[in-house]
C-alpha cells in the first residue's frame, strides 16, 4: 500500500541546533506540503512543493527550509531551532488532479520539542 | 479574507445525538470545502468534501450543508458514536493553488 512516512516521530533538541525532519511518500504525488499544528491554530502551512526542484513558502516559513530533489521526499530543515518552533509537524501529499484541489494524505506527524 | 472560522472549539454530545460543527469564510473564490478528521497521535484524514455546485452532500452518517450566500458550511454527524470522538477540521481552497486554508479545529467527544 502507498503511504507517507515521517521521521523521527519524536525529537528533543536544544535552541540553536539544526534539525531535519524527513518525509517520504510512495504515492508518487507531485504535490507535497509541510504544516505545523499548534493548539488553537489548526494547521499552518510552512512550505510546499508542486514537483521536483520546485519549493514555495507558506504562511509561516521563517526559520524553515525545504528542498525537493526527487518526487518521494521533502525534508524540512530548521536552520537554528527556536523554542517557538516547538510543535507537531505534519507532512502531506496530494496528486495533481488536473487543476483541482485534491485529497491530502498526511503522515502521522513529528513532535518536536526545542529546549 | 483568507480565514476560515470554525466553531465551537469543543463539543460534547451524547451517544446517538447529532453533532454539528460550523465554519464560515470570506473569500468568495473558495470553491472546495473539505472536512478532515483527526484521531490522537495520527494525521488528519479526509472525511467528506463539497463543491459549491451542490448545497448538501451526504456520506453515511456524515453530511455537509453548504450555504453559498451566507458563506457558511457545516458538518452534521447523525447518530453520533463514541468512535466519532476526534478533532474535526474544516478547510477551504480555491483551485488556483491547491492550498487549503484551515479552521482551528473542533474537539468532539461523544459520551457513551
Amino acid at each position: 500500500d502507498a503511504e507517507i512516512t515521517q521521521s523521527p516521530r519524536h525529537k528533543i533538541t536544544e535552541t540553536g541546533r539544526q534539525v531535519t525532519l524527513a518525509c517520504h511518500q510512495t504515492w508518487n504525488h507531485n504535490n507535497m506540503f509541510w504544516y505545523r499544528q499548534d493548539l488553537g491554530h489548526g494547521l499552518r502551512l510552512i512550505h510546499y512543493s508542486y514537483g521536483v526542484q520546485d519549493t514555495n513558502k507558506g504562511e509561516v516559513s521563517d526559520g524553515y527550509s525545504v528542498s525537493r530533489s526527487n518526487t518521494e521526499d521533502l525534508p524540512l530543515t530548521l536552520e537554528s531551532a527556536a523554542s517557538s518552533q516547538t510543535s507537531v509537524y505534519f507532512c502531506a501529499s496530494s496528486e495533481d488532479a488536473g487543476g483541482r484541489t485534491g485529497e491530502l494524505f498526511f503522515g502521522e506527524g513529528s513532535r518536536l520539542t526545542v529546549l | 479574507q483568507q480565514q476560515v472560522k470554525q466553531s465551537p472549539q469543543s463539543l460534547i454530545v451524547q451517544k446517538g445525538g447529532i453533532s454539528i460543527i460550523n465554519c464560515a469564510y470570506e473569500n468568495t473564490a473558495f470553491d472546495y470545502f473539505p472536512w478532515y478528521q483527526q484521531f490522537p497521535g495520527k494525521g488528519p484524514a479526509l472525511l467528506i468534501a463539497i463543491r459549491p455546485d451542490v448545497s448538501e452532500k451526504k456520506e453515511g452518517r456524515f453530511t455537509i450543508s453548504f450555504n453559498k450566500s451566507a458563506k457558511q458550511f457545516s458538518l452534521h454527524i447523525m447518530d453520533s458514536q463514541p468512535g466519532d470522538s476526534a478533532t474535526y477540521f474544516c478547510a477551504a481552497a480555491d483551485d488556483s493553488n491547491y492550498q487549503l486554508i484551515w479552521g482551528a479545529g473542533t474537539k468532539l467527544i461523544i459520551k457513551p
